[in-house]
């Protein structure tokens, strides 16, 4: 299985502090993405990081990608309350004209005010 | 900003029912996506759809389910006999025009089936 698996799989911090959750993959990717879900609800894309890439940025988000430990990193810095949300690697190894994406089980992460 | 949508956003059906969800991906886009979400439990990939016909479907996609395009606008997921199994969240994504941009997620339909 090429899943990704994040770590931790709950991260509970204080407000203004920043989050870092990993994904740890087991074959080779054409990109990763992350997203998050608020409780019950849809998912929204936050990075996307292609294979070739080894850093990318948007806003408070900071992603890495290491292709040779299989693993990808996602840091929200000063976090807020309404980052309250699960955190979802997702790995992309197209074998087929349509991608398809496979996620890990997620890191719920709790932002206390 | 374009967005996938979906409706309804919840179905409640018997089972053996057949039900029918709904999905209208982000205009320009040509690759589009079902995945599911049992409660508790991750995002499953379901089928991938390109150039009218079937990409890709995993081994959750068995006879019962069907996808379809009917017209230019609407890409559906039918059930045929739903079972209490198949209670979750279903997901419909679109990307495009390239196969390997982001997947762009609907809000989601609810199926419940009791």
């Amino acid at each position: 299985s090429q899943q990704g698996e994040e770590d931790p799989q709950a991260l509970s911090i204080q407000e203004g502090e920043n989050a870092t959750m990993n994904c740890s993959y087991k074959t080779s990717i054409n990109n990763l993405q992350w997203y998050r879900q608020n409780s019950g609800r849809g998912l929204v894309h936050l990075i996307l990081i292609r294979s070739n890439e080894r850093e990318k940025h948007s806003g408070r988000l900071r992603v890495t990608l290491d292709t040779s430990k299989k693993s990808s990193s996602l840091l929200i810095t000063a976090s807020r309350a309404a980052d309250t949300a699960s955190y979802f690697c997702a790995t992309d190894a197209r074998r087929s004209s349509a991608s398809k994406i496979i996620f890990g089980s997620g890191t719920r992460l709790s932002i206390r005010p | 900003e374009p967005e996938v949508t979906q409706t309804p956003s919840h179905q409640v059906t018997q089972m053996g029912q057949e039900v029918i969800l709904r999905c209208v991906p982000i205009s320009n886009h040509l690759y589009f996506y079902w995945y599911r979400q049992i409660l508790g439990q991750k995002v499953e990939f379901l089928v991938s759809f390109y150039n009218n016909e079937i990409s890709e479907k995993s081994e959750i996609f068995d006879d019962q389910f069907s996808v379809e395009r009917p017209d230019g606008s609407n890409f559906t997921l039918k059930i045929r006999s739903t079972k209490l199994e198949d209670s979750a969240m279903y997901f419909c994504a679109s990307s495009g025009p390239l196969s390997s941009d982001t997947q762009y997620f609907g809000p989601g339909t609810r199926l419940t089936v009791l």
